[in-house]
């Protein structure tokens, strides 16, 4: 059974940084082809993919948050981080991870999601 | 970047209604397409991967359609649980991108 969950601050303070852990089960990121990616989502808005990191550390980043986004594996935790710099209040956003595989790449399994708020 | 437009924003219909959601690709994607459906305070849930696929679990009256730019959910019969926010979202290409959704609400 594949499980996943989101775990960080849910108050940050303007510019900021924000780290973000998603802990795992049921997979592991030693396996080909499976990637853990990050989403987020303003209250009342869409859903935004922000990031991904795949089994053999190739990563990928939405282009609109540029240098913003760091995204690193730990396969001993079974932990993906996802780095935010800079934070502004229009990155309040509850923010998920899900399960993906390189050769499907939807989103079969969400954690839970966290709530980040940015404010002073 | 390839952007997903959803039509209707929201769609207001009752138990037993057939609905059909749209989502429109600014340029193909081929069958690249998932529908997910979300309720408040809740992470999505996959219904339809590769335009037409049935996720493992999900009601059969649930089923999707489309390839290129043009796609659609279809509800064949709306129940109770079916009232919810349904978004799609290509994966053909970096970056993957989500459509602004469409909200089922009861009529």
């Amino acid at each position: 059974q594949i499980t996943l969950k989101e775990s960080g601050p849910t108050l940050v303070k303007p510019t900021q940084t924000l780290t973000l852990t998603c802990t795992f089960s049921g997979f592991s990121l030693n396996t080909t082809g499976v990637g853990v990616a990050w989403i987020r989502q303003p209250p009342g808005r869409a859903l935004e993919w922000l990031a991904l990191i795949y089994w053999n550390d190739d990563k990928r980043y939405s282009p609109s948050l540029g240098s913003r986004l760091t995204v690193n594996k730990d396969t001993s935790k079974d932990q993906v981080v996802l780095s935010m710099t800079n934070m502004d209040p229009v990155d309040t956003a509850t923010y998920f991870c899900a399960h993906v595989q390189a050769v499907a790449a939807y989103f079969s399994y969400w954690g839970q999601g966290t709530l980040v708020t940015v404010s002073s | 970047d390839i952007q997903m437009t959803q039509s209707p924003s929201t769609l207001s219909a009752s138990v037993g209604d057939r609905v059909t959601l749209t989502c429109r690709a600014s340029q193909s994607i081929g069958s690249w397409l998932a529908w997910y459906q979300q309720k408040p305070g809740r992470a999505p849930k996959l219904l339809i991967y590769k335009a037409s696929s049935l996720e493992s679990g999900v009601p059969s009256r649930f089923s999707g359609s489309g390839s290129g730019t043009e796609f659609s959910l279809t509800i064949s019969s709306l129940q109770p649980d079916d009232f919810a926010t349904y978004y799609c979202q290509r994966y053909n290409s970096y970056p993957w991108t989500f459509g602004q959704g469409t909200k089922v609400e009861i009529k």
